[in-house]
């Protein structure tokens, strides 16, 4: 099946720890972006990359880290400097025109 | 920051009725898309309209867009239950970012 999968689906943040979510895609898509869901809110826009090797900040970047070493994977850090982690993740990768999303990860904080 | 943002933020309809959202944006785009969510998912795209287009058809979708007032319409006729979900538009900037830009989005209720 080809597609988008992150995970976990649910990840649990002790204070003061950097947790990583994954995502993974084999869609062949150069893009890829990260994006904050809160409750009842729509999605901001964290990190992007339009190419391995590459990305950029979104609006909300600070207090997440990203790499880009692979086409496939694009992981996101939420480190401790991010003092309200908990919200939902959503990962997409882009196609001609439109976007394709994973299934989301809920962080919650402990 | 939301450039679109969706009117109104919440709609319950009877199944059988059509539904309208509206999105309205802030700077000059490439195209305008709509997206779905249901509750707890990923998002999944509907409908694209490009700037150099007035209106688009998609089954029961029809989305309307005017650039002069930076304004669009999604419009789902012979709404079903299962259509119950939340509705965003998203833009594609002219110029700048390579990024969607999200609105807040439309929570739709159809009751059976």
């Amino acid at each position: 099946d080809g597609g988008i999968t992150q995970s976990p689906k649910y990840l649990f943040r002790k204070e003061g720890q950097n947790v990583t979510l994954s995502c993974e895609q084999n869609l062949n898509h150069d893009a890829m972006y990260w994006y904050r869901q809160d409750p009842g809110q729509g999605l901001r826009l964290i990190y992007y990359s339009q190419i391995v090797n590459d990305f950029q900040k979104g609006d909300i970047a600070e207090g997440y880290s990203v790499s880009r070493e692979k086409k496939e994977s694009f992981p996101l850090t939420v480190t401790s400097a991010q003092k309200n982690p908990t919200a939902f993740y959503l990962c997409a990768s882009k196609g001609k025109e439109t976007q394709y999303f994973g299934p989301g990860t809920r962080l919650l904080v402990l | 920051s939301q450039q679109g943002e969706e009117d109104p933020q919440a709609l319950s309809i009877q199944e059988g009725e059509n539904a309208t959202m509206n999105c309205s944006y802030k700077t000059s785009i490439n195209n305008l898309q709509w997206y779905r969510q249901n509750s707890g998912r990923g998002l999944v795209h509907l409908i694209l309209i490009r700037s150099n287009e007035r209106e688009k058809h998609s089954g029961r979708l029809r989305v309307t867009l005017d650039t002069s007032k930076k304004s669009s319409s999604l419009l789902i006729t012979a709404s079903r239950a299962a259509d119950t979900a939340s509705y965003f538009c998203a833009t594609y900037p002219s110029t700048g970012r390579r990024a969607l830009t999200f609105g807040s989005g439309t929570r739709l209720q159809v009751q059976p």
